[in-house]
């Protein structure tokens, strides 16, 4: 069945430096691909998403790149700060009976940012 | 704030019991999704609902069922509870239907606990 497999699973990084997070995934017929970040008792919160007509996405120090031909897709995090210390999730839709799509999730990355 | 609410925060009950979720949309979305996260676990996929339908089921035990009702909100009823059954039991939004076209809005999510 359909399958998004993220990486790394724990990330440890100092302030100031870059975090990349990566997800590969199953089915090519994939077109959306959401990123969640959950902070400690919260809901998951859309952080930025990307779909398979475009390469690239920024939104200030966060980009999602994605190589539909490699089926993968990952969350460049830049100048880390120590609030972005949060779980991330990424997200591929894939098909589904009924003629649409389900959103298929990663099992998280938890990124600690240390001051 | 996403504007997804739900309630209650915390439930507490024994093994056995039947409980019930509530969940309300951000207004003007139809879909809404039940998602279950264990301890340390990813997201898992229980149903989604729109305008008032049960579109798409994922791993959802037989014990556990939904309605979205006319004002759009949405109750997930957990019966004869199992200790395995403690998680933390979110919702989400959209505004259409096929979970590649539309992104989805979490709650803040229901702590449940089963002793």
């Amino acid at each position: 069945g359909e399958n998004v497999e993220q990486h790394p699973s724990t990330l440890s990084v100092q302030e100031g430096d870059s975090a990349v997070i990566k997800c590969t995934y199953s089915d090519s017929a994939s077109n959306y691909f959401p990123w969640y970040k959950q902070e400690l008792g919260k809901g998951p919160q859309l952080i930025i998403d990307i779909r398979s007509n475009v390469g690239e996405k920024k939104d200030q120090r966060i980009a999602v790149t994605l190589n539909k031909t490699a089926k993968h897709f990952s969350l460049h995090i830049t100048e880390t700060q120590p609030e972005d210390s949060a779980v991330y999730f990424c997200a591929a839709s894939a098909g589904f009976s009924g003629g649409y799509n389900k959103l298929i999730f990663g099992a998280g990355t938890r990124l600690a940012v240390h001051p | 704030d996403s504007g997804v609410t739900q309630t209650p925060k915390h439930l507490i009950t024994a093994t056995g019991q039947r409980v019930t979720l509530r969940c309300s949309p951000r207004s003007g979305d139809l879909s809404v999704y039940w998602y279950q996260q264990s301890l340390d676990q990813g997201l898992q996929f229980l149903i989604q609902y729109y305008n008032g339908e049960e579109r798409a089921k994922g791993n959802i035990l037989e014990r556990f069922s939904a309605q979205q009702f006319p004002d759009l909100h949405s109750e997930l009823n957990l019966s004869s509870l199992e200790l395995g059954d403690s998680a933390l039991y979110f919702c989400a939004s959209s505004v259409g239907q096929d979970q590649g076209l539309y992104e989805q809005y979490f709650g803040p999510g229901t702590r449940l606990t089963v002793t």
